[in-house]
């Protein structure tokens, strides 16, 4: 079925430099989303991401993160500047409505030391 | 999370048995997914109802609304079964955003 590709699949940076996380959703979908998993617990929603504007976010979603899809190219979760606590898996999602069902990435293992 | 309960947390099989992970959301839900966490981390949908009942091969969902559960089967286990399962519901009175249960770390024995 269609996918959600994340790149990097790791990523390993030092505390306090920028880390910019790319998604490529699926083609034809017009919602898109950002959810932080850490050490395979609970999937906790950061943001969501519709016609070029953040529609939602959550308290996780600190004033270092940013995200944009500029010219439709990937959709991008930067944070700057890295935190420790910013370690975690970082999913990608996408949907074609907002209740309709989202396709997730594989994720972006993210490790600041 | 607050919105969907999800039992068990853990839960062990031996191959070839079955069981039945379960949600209960707090408010009248749209739908919901349910996804297979894998050991690589990969989170691979498994269905998605907006009511009644899908079965696919040895997995089996049915999601009431007005009763406010969803449930998955699962029937034969097998050892790549093992992983983490997610369900997902989609509250209409959040703008249909999705709601993830805490999830079952499913262990499936030879």
């Amino acid at each position: 079925g269609p996918k959600v590709l994340q790149i990097p699949s790791h990523q390993i940076i030092d505390m306090g430099q920028m880390v910019t996380l790319n998604c490529d959703p699926v083609s034809n979908h017009l919602y898109f989303y950002w959810y932080k998993q850490i050490l395979g617990q609970q999937m906790e929603f950061l943001v969501n991401f519709y016609n070029g504007k953040v529609m939602e976010k959550s308290k996780l979603f600190k004033d270092q993160f940013s995200v944009e899809r500029p010219d439709g190219s990937y959709f991008t979760l930067k944070i700057q500047p890295t935190a420790l606590e910013d370690s975690a898996v970082y999913f990608c999602a996408s949907s074609f409505t907002r209740g309709s069902d989202y396709t997730f990435g594989s994720g972006t293992r993210l490790l600041v030391i | 999370g607050d919105q969907v309960e999800q039992s068990p947390s853990a839960l062990s099989l031996h191959e070839g048995t079955g069981s039945a992970l379960r949600c209960n959301f707090t408010t009248t839900m749209r739908a919901v997914q349910w996804f297979q966490q894998n050991s690589r981390g990969s989170l691979i949908n498994l269905f998605y109802l907006a009511s009644g009942t899908k079965e696919n091969g040895r997995l089996k969902s049915t999601f009431n609304s007005k009763e406010s559960y969803s449930t998955l089967h699962i029937r034969d286990a097998q050892l790549e079964d093992s992983g983490t399962y997610f369900c997902a519901a989609s509250d209409p009175n959040s703008n249909n955003r999705i709601f993830f249960g805490d999830g079952t770390q499913l262990v499936v024995k030879p």
